[in-house]
């Protein structure tokens, strides 16, 4: 069964650090990893990564994906209050249905 | 653009009564997905439309859950009796069918089943 698995469950920093957030999966068949952030309600896609090694920037979030070792991190620099979130990772699996098979999510908190 | 809409955001229902779920996504979205989150659990694949048809409905935990999608734009999703054990947010999300096929979600229906 493909298996998505993400540390640390939750975290707290202050504004102005940095974090990294880690994914780590087994799936038969990988196709992609997807990044989510979840504020109150719907999660908002932040990445999608098919190829090792190859960062993706998006102002102070940045993500890179580790294929031969089945991991992806996220980092955020320079943390805002609003970065706090839980963010998801996900992973699409083969075939053709594309369905994703999530973690249980990192729960960030950025205090003032 | 109009994103992923789902309603109720909420519903309250007793054991064995009936309950359904709609999810209107993204304006040209064929692809169509549920899924669940229980308490304490990660959210979980329940099926998946292309336009009209179920391509995988692998997820589906039993009978008691059915899935429609007449037309090939909104969907539906009736649970029918409802268990105590169908408590949950129940999330929506629609990709196009193109190379990349990434996933929007919807806000979810939160389901409590007393």
């Amino acid at each position: 069964e493909d298996k998505v698995v993400q540390s640390p469950l939750s975290l707290v920093v202050h504004e102005g650090d940095t974090v990294t957030l880690n994914c780590s999966y087994e799936v038969t068949n990988f196709r992609s990893l997807l990044w989510y952030k979840q504020e109150k309600k719907a999660p908002t896609f932040l990445f999608m990564l098919t190829s090792s090694g190859i960062e993706k920037k998006s102002g102070r979030l940045s993500s890179i994906l580790d294929k031969k070792e089945l991991f992806s991190i996220l980092n955020i620099t320079a943390t805002q209050t609003g970065d706090s979130a839980v963010y998801l990772c996900a992973v699409e699996s083969g075939g053709s249905n594309y369905k994703l098979t999530f973690g249980k999510g990192t729960l960030l908190t950025v205090n003032p | 653009e109009a994103g992923v809409t789902q309603f109720p955001s909420h519903s309250v229902i007793e054991k064995g009564q009936t309950v359904t779920l709609r999810c209107d996504p993204i304006s040209g979205h064929d692809n169509l997905y549920w899924y669940r989150r229980v308490m304490g659990k990660e959210i979980k694949f329940l099926l998946h439309f292309v336009k009209e048809s179920k391509q995988d409905e692998s997820g589906m935990p039993n009978n008691r859950f059915l899935a429609e999608r007449t037309g090939g734009t909104y969907s539906t999703l009736k649970v029918q009796p409802a268990e105590l054990e169908d408590s949950g947010v129940y999330f929506c999300a629609s990709s196009q069918v193109d190379s990349k096929n990434i996933q929007y979600f919807g806000a979810g229906t939160r389901l409590s089943v007393l």
